[in-house]
């Protein structure tokens, strides 16, 4: 089955960089990571879950929800099957849990397989 | 991007009630709503998917009903491992730029 494995949690200062990465492996015959779309979903301390946006590893197509345009950039590296999540300039308010997820290339395709999270704490 | 708006953002019940829990989409999103249950320090899990289809493996006490612009989530009789907080999930959207709902968390009275 498919595993999405996250890269540790980190502690950071406002203003400093980060880039936080989510391995896939565990592909079924006849799939590899060009045959999702992988996702990113932030939590903030004590509330919901937000979708970020999307990658589509195959041909890098990337979006953005509104909310998260301009703060963040997903990219992926599909020669070892990984997807990071980029911060410029960290905020305190980017403290948060971040999933990476999977979810397949059809018209209503569902996040199914969910990374364990990597938590990023931003604090002077 | 579509807006998702879900209600009660918190309640209480106990071991037996029937719970409901509404979605509404700011758009028509046809069946493509999904429900997920979140455990504290868990990763969300998928119940439902397409409105009422049922993911392998979660109880048939779950059940989910709509289309178009309301949805809801219906727990049958409430058993102890179903206090957690549910999320609606549109995947309406192509490419997918997905909503959550706000999530309700379901407690013990």
């Amino acid at each position: 089955e498919l595993q999405l494995v996250q890269s540790r949690a980190e502690v950071k200062k406002p203003g400093e960089s980060l880039k936080i990465s989510c391995k896939a492996s565990g592909f079924s015959p006849g799939y590899n990571f060009k045959s999702y779309w992988i996702a990113w979903v932030r939590q903030m301390p004590g509330k919901g879950l937000e979708w970020m946006g999307v990658i589509s590893p195959g041909d890098s197509e990337t979006k953005y929800s509104l909310s998260f345009q301009g703060q963040v950039t997903i990219s992926a590296d599909k020669s070892i099957s990984t997807a990071y999540l980029e911060w410029g300039s960290l905020k305190a308010s980017d403290t948060a849990l971040y999933y990476c997820a999977a979810l397949g290339l059809m018209v209503g395709d569902t996040p199914d397989y969910w990374g364990q999270g990597t938590l990023v704490t931003v604090s002077s | 991007d579509i807006q998702m708006t879900q209600s009660p953002s918190a309640m209480s019940a106990s071991v037996g009630d029937r719970v409901t829990i509404t979605c509404r989409a700011s758009q028509d999103i046809n069946i493509y709503l999904a429900w997920f249950q979140q455990k504290p320090g868990k990763v969300p899990k998928r119940l439902i998917s397409a409105a009422s289809s049922l993911q392998s493996g979660v109880p048939s006490r779950f059940s989910g009903s709509g289309s178009g612009t309301v949805f809801t989530l219906t727990i049958s009789s409430l058993q102890p491992e179903d206090f957690a907080t549910y999320y609606c999930l549109q995947h309406n959207s192509y490419p997918p730029i997905y909503t959550f709902g706000q999530g309700t968390k379901l407690e013990i009275k």
